[in-house]
């Protein structure tokens, strides 16, 4: 068990659709890390927050957003679903972004999308 | 751009043979490299890492250097057990242009490594 909790563990919508996945990062963790894992991309980095703020953009797409809590959860917002969405999307916590610090992975949230 | 570029799988082992999965990778300055492992229906998990040139990285029986001169981060393990069946991921966080370290890891494309009795 890493110490990284991801709500749901598996969601199942239809195209069009808006979901919303929810990270809570080890404890002390300031730094969380979003990842998309698919079968044709495979694992991609997303987005970073740092202790409440934007601290990296990777390859997220605009109908995808993302924020970081004062209790330092953080939540990926997926809007106008799409099938090729579908995937394992992980998150990640770091006690900071330095880049010797170890990512701690959850257990991912598997969407799919019909 | 940063890349890592893993050996193509799957890897299919009979127990107690020799491991080695290729990873090299292209970034600028000098990247920290990790192995991660992905066991069915889990996260990833840090196997190893090095932050630096001829670092060793090792951890329950795998190892890999970091070769600056090669770009490269093999994985080897002198002899695999059943346990070990699992995705393999080399990954490397690297610098932006002003040569601050950022925090996303770059991701090969993973190793499926299957390990048979």
């Amino acid at each position: 068990d890493s110490g990284v909790t991801q709500t749901p563990k598996h969601l199942i919508t239809a195209t069009g659709q808006r979901v919303t996945l929810r990270c809570s990062p080890r404890s002390g963790d300031l730094s969380v890390y979003w990842y998309q894992q698919s079968l044709d991309q495979g694992l991609q980095f997303l987005i970073q927050y740092y202790n409440g703020e934007e601290r990296a953009k990777g390859n997220i797409l605009e109908r995808f957003s993302a924020q970081q809590f004062p209790d330092l959860h953080s939540e990926l917002n997926l809007s106008s679903l799409e099938l090729g969405d579908s995937a394992l999307y992980f998150c990640a916590s770091s006690r900071d972004g330095a880049a010797y610090n170890e990512q701690f992975f959850g257990p991912g949230t598997r969407l799919t999308v019909l | 751009g940063d890349s890592v570029t893993q050996m193509e799988g799957p890897v299919t082992l009979s127990e107690e043979a020799f491991l080695t999965i290729n990873c090299t990778y292209t970034a600028t300055g000098y990247p920290s490299l990790f192995w991660y492992v992905q066991y069915p229906g889990e996260g990833l998990q840090l196997l190893l890492k090095a932050t630096k040139a001829d670092d060793k990285g090792s951890n329950k029986g795998f190892e890999a250097t970091y070769r600056k001169e090669t770009t490269s981060f093999h994985l080897e393990k002198g002899s695999v057990q059943v346990s070990d069946s699992a995705v393999y991921f080399c990954a490397l966080r690297g610098f932006n242009a002003g040569g601050t370290s950022y925090g996303k890891l770059t991701f090969g494309q993973g190793t499926i490594l299957t390990v048979h009795p």
